[in-house]
């Protein structure tokens, strides 16, 4: 069955220090490649997206990810993380194989420390 | 643009009572999606609609619980009857394609006691 993993379940880092998040998915197909950010008490929002093209997409607030597909990889990643980072991450994967299939990880919550 | 529309925002119920959840997805959106998120198992998709039909209830735990979608604006997820184990953010999300990012909605959180 598909799946997506994120192997950090929680991530603590001080402001200024550089984050890499994992996400690894389990489809030999084509997929569609997300990264939505759930800020503490609000809804999911769309970090940022690769659908083709570049493998190195970049998002808003500095984030960007890069897609290797023999590893089956969407690393998100940010130089300098501030206090305002805080919050929980998701990796999602769109299949549109049979019916259609959008599926997320577990989620990586971070904490930034001021 | 208003957004995906949520009601109740919290929801707290007694075991056994019925429980009604409501989403108004964005206009012009075909697909509409129910997810569930506990801290147990993380965001599960439990049904989604294409144009007001459902394509894929695989997620939904059990027959306890069911969706309707019986307009473009409008989609329900009940729960009939709620046990405790249901406590959860149950989050609405809509996207206009099959491969367009998704619209959450503010999500209800719901507590059976």
């Amino acid at each position: 069955a598909q799946s997506v993993s994120q192997h950090n379940h929680h991530v603590i880092l001080s402001e200024a220090a550089s984050l890499e998040l994992g996400c690894n998915y389990s489809y030999g197909g084509t997929v569609n490649l997300f990264w939505y950010v759930q800020y503490p008490g609000q809804h999911l929002q769309l970090l940022l997206k690769y659908f083709s093209g570049d493998p190195l997409v970049k998002g808003i607030k500095g984030f960007e990810a890069e897609f290797i597909k023999s590893k089956f990889s969407f690393n998100l990643r940010k130089p300098s993380v501030q206090w305002s980072d805080t919050a929980e991450y998701f990796c999602a994967v769109n299949i549109a194989s049979g019916t259609y299939k959008y599926i997320f990880g577990t989620g990586t919550r971070l904490k930034v420390l001021a | 643009d208003a957004g995906v529309i949520q009601s109740p925002r919290h929801e707290v119920t007694e075991m056994g009572q019925e429980v009604t959840l409501r989403c108004k997805p964005i206009s012009g959106h075909d697909y509409l999606f129910w997810y569930r998120q506990t801290m147990m198992r993380g965001l599960e998709l439990l049904i989604y609609f294409n144009n007001n039909v459902p394509i894929d209830d695989s997620g939904m735990p059990e027959d306890r619980f069911s969706a309707k979608m019986p307009n473009a604006s409008f989609s329900t997820l009940k729960i009939q009857p709620s046990e405790p184990r249901d406590s959860a953010v149950y989050f609405c999300a809509s996207s206009p394609s099959f491969d367009s990012p998704l619209h959450f909605g503010n999500g209800t959180r719901l507590t059976v006691t």
